[in-house]
């Protein structure tokens, strides 16, 4: 089974503290990807990487910035957490197009990461 | 733009049947997925779709796909409270994937 993990389940930081959220995939995955959830607004992109040391903008980057030093890890950085980053932070992988027969562009998801900022 | 519109919230009585729709924007889009989160969980793969068919069934699962209207829709028969999640339709136009806002399935007893 494929498993993703997230450092954290919660995490409570203050205003203008450095914030790391830790990604972790076993399936050798090319593509992995950050969203944060809220409600009413859904799932929104933040930023993803279709490879190692490469990184694509989503819909929502400012304020955010990721690294990916191997394949199997994907960071978001919050440089100066504010409150209105406070939400649902959720890491999710995938196989490129090409890179398996599976089903093309699933995603995988891992458990989430509830950020409170104070 | 590239919206997936769905109804925010949906309220099933236990072992009626539960119908969640969704409208997605791109007629590229090769398959179409619905996805499942339970409380506290990230998202996962419930079902999907593919572009050249108008149904699929899985078990409880019914996948109704127009394309003419861009119109997906997933029932679920013999609703249980096990089902109380939130359902996300995704469309995958241009090698992405969208996911629409998801849906609040509440279970009444």
């Amino acid at each position: 089974d494929v498993k993703v993990t997230q450092s954290s389940r919660y995490l409570v930081k203050r205003t203008g503290e450095k914030v790391f959220l830790e990604c972790v995939q076993d399936m050798d995955h090319e593509n992995m990807f950050w969203y944060r959830q809220d409600p009413g607004l859904g799932l929104r992109l933040i930023y993803f990487s279709y490879d190692v040391k490469m990184k694509e903008k989503g819909d929502i980057p400012e304020g955010y910035s990721v690294s990916r030093e191997k394949k199997e890890r994907f960071s978001l950085i919050l440089e100066s957490a504010s409150t209105n980053q406070t939400s649902m932070y959720l890491c999710a992988s995938s196989f490129s197009e090409g890179q398996s027969l599976l089903l093309p562009y699933e995603q995988y998801f891992g458990p989430g990461t509830r950020l409170t900022v104070t | 733009g590239e919206d997936v519109e769905q109804s925010l919230f949906l309220s099933v009585r236990e072992g009626d049947s539960s119908v969640i729709n969704c409208t997605y924007t791109d007629s590229s889009s090769t398959y179409l997925y619905w996805y499942k989160q339970e409380p506290g969980a990230g998202l996962q793969l419930l079902t999907y779709i593919f572009s050249n068919m108008d149904m699929k069934q899985d078990q409880r699962l019914t996948v109704l796909l127009n394309k003419k209207d861009k119109h997906l829709s997933l029932r679920i028969a013999d609703t249980q409270t096990g089902d109380s999640a939130i359902y996300f339709c995704a469309e995958t136009p241009d090698d992405k994937i969208i996911f629409g806002k998801g849906t609040r399935l509440h279970i009444l007893p």
